[in-house]
């Protein structure tokens, strides 16, 4: 099993340009995560998927959209990316909320 | 909404010598509580978990964790640290049944020869 796969790995924008990162899981889990980690402040969660066809905002969900377009997927794009957003994004996964976190290799952004 | 309040951010400490890893949370309900660590480079993972009964949880690696309500703390313990658990650590926590998880800032332990 490839667990949880995230793309790009690594990206560079310029303020202003939109982009779309892609997250997909294999485990068939019902939940899915976007999180961002900044030195000094944890991870902060973007938004999550309880199931296929839901999503809720979590801590930081400005300046972010996202899609669950299956059980396997959830995308995070930013409409017009700012400096703030430079940060390192990580997708997770798992079965339920008594469970733990599968996490993707993660996303290194930058947005100059 | 929960919270989670981790209040050291680098504890050094040296080899062989007992850790704690101090936790708090902010919850007027019940909650799951979890403690993850991350390598350098590397991705997080699960150490321990509370989700009801005992108290005292013990995770991989030695560590453990003891839930106290009634000072809404989930401090972990190692009773001897060796070099390799050199890492950031990451309380989080949830309302009992939400999908939703909050982690803390993170205290990074650095294991001294």
């Amino acid at each position: 099993n490839a667990g949880v796969t995230q793309t790009p790995k690594f990206q560079v924008l310029k303020t202003g340009q939109s982009m779309t990162l892609q997250c997909a899981q294999d485990m068939n889990h019902n939940s899915m995560y976007w999180y961002r980690q900044d030195p000094g402040m944890g991870l902060r969660l973007i938004y999550y998927s309880a199931s296929e066809g839901t999503t809720d905002k979590g801590e930081v969900p400005n300046g972010y959209n996202v899609s669950r377009l299956n059980k396997r997927e959830f995308s995070l794009r930013l409409e017009s990316a700012a400096p703030s957003q430079t940060s390192v994004y990580f997708c997770a996964s798992r079965p339920g909320p008594w469970e733990k976190l599968f996490f993707g290799s993660g996303t290194q952004l930058s947005v100059l | 909404a929960q919270s989670v309040t981790q209040l050291d951010s680098q504890v050094p400490v040296f080899e062989e010598a007992p850790v704690e890893l101090r936790c708090n949370y902010s919850s007027s309900v019940s909650v799951y509580l979890f403690w993850y660590v991350q390598y350098p480079n590397q991705g997080l993972q699960l150490l321990l978990k509370y989700l009801s009964g005992s108290t005292l949880v013990k995770g991989i690696n030695g560590f453990e964790a003891e839930f106290n309500k009634s000072q809404t703390s989930f401090h972990l313990r190692k009773p001897s640290v060796h070099i390799s658990d050199t890492a950031e650590y990451f309380c989080a926590v949830s309302q009992t049944g939400a999908n939703n998880l909050f982690f803390g800032t993170g205290t990074r332990l650095t294991v001294i020869p």
